[in-house]
């Protein structure tokens, strides 16, 4: 079965820059959307076809893909970015819908 | 504004099945390109992608749990239902439903319910 491969954690200094990694074998055809999720709330949706940023998402998130990894960075990151982030996509058929294992941001 | 907001069950039993249901608002599922889907979240663990229904009636089901899903949909109520057959405690997880909008050959959820937690125990 497909899978997307993230890092367990990261951790940077308030106003750092934060990068989270997504690999997986379909990603250069396939978009990539990160979700962000705090603790005891829904997911919410942050980046959706690679790079483009929903309404209402701060402009310090932004995302990028090449070859078989997409990246969500978070430039000046706030303590208030603290939470879960997950990779979402599909294999190169479009049949399997995955996320990626999760990666906890600590900002500290 | 859309809204979703899952309702069910919070604890069944091994064996049982388990019934829930997704009402939303702020979009219509008979309008081409709109779906609903079911993701789960295991205490402490990661999402899990397990199925979704389209406008045109098309159905996606996570292939290892295909024979236990089925979800449909009620367009004059505004609702989705999932259920799932034979429960198991590893079943025990939040269940959230989610708006899925397709364009271009791509999917994207992009608003998700509050999320209601099941728990699967004798």
């Amino acid at each position: 079965s497909y899978e997307l491969t993230q890092p367990p954690s990261v951790s940077v200094s308030p106003g750092q820059t934060a990068r989270i990694t997504c690999s997986g074998d379909a990603l250069p055809k396939k978009y990539a959307y990160w979700y962000q999720q705090k603790s005891g709330q829904a997911p919410v949706l942050v980046i959706y076809e690679d790079s483009k940023r929903p309404s209402g998402i701060p402009e310090r998130f932004s995302g990028s893909s090449s070859g078989t990894m997409a990246t969500l960075t978070i430039s000046g990151a706030q303590v208030e970015d603290e939470a879960d982030y997950y990779c979402y996509s599909t294999d190169s058929s479009g049949n399997h819908r995955v996320f990626g294992g999760g990666t906890k941001l600590s900002v500290l | 504004q859309i809204t979703l907001k899952e309702s069910g069950p919070t604890l069944v039993k091994p064996t049982q099945t388990l019934t829930l249901t997704c009402t939303f608002s702020g979009f219509s599922l008979s309008t081409s390109g709109m779906g609903v889907g079911w993701i789960r979240q295991p205490p402490g663990k990661a999402l899990e992608w397990l199925a979704l229904i389209y406008w045109d009636d098309d159905k996606r089901y996570r292939p290892s749990l295909k024979s236990r899903l089925t979800i449909t949909k009620d367009t004059s109520k505004n609702q989705v239902v999932l259920t799932m057959i034979n429960m198991d405690p590893v079943d025990t997880a939040t269940y959230y439903c989610a708006h899925i909008r397709r364009t271009g050959g791509y999917e994207q959820i992009d608003y998700w319910g509050q999320g209601t937690l099941v728990t699967v125990s004798s």
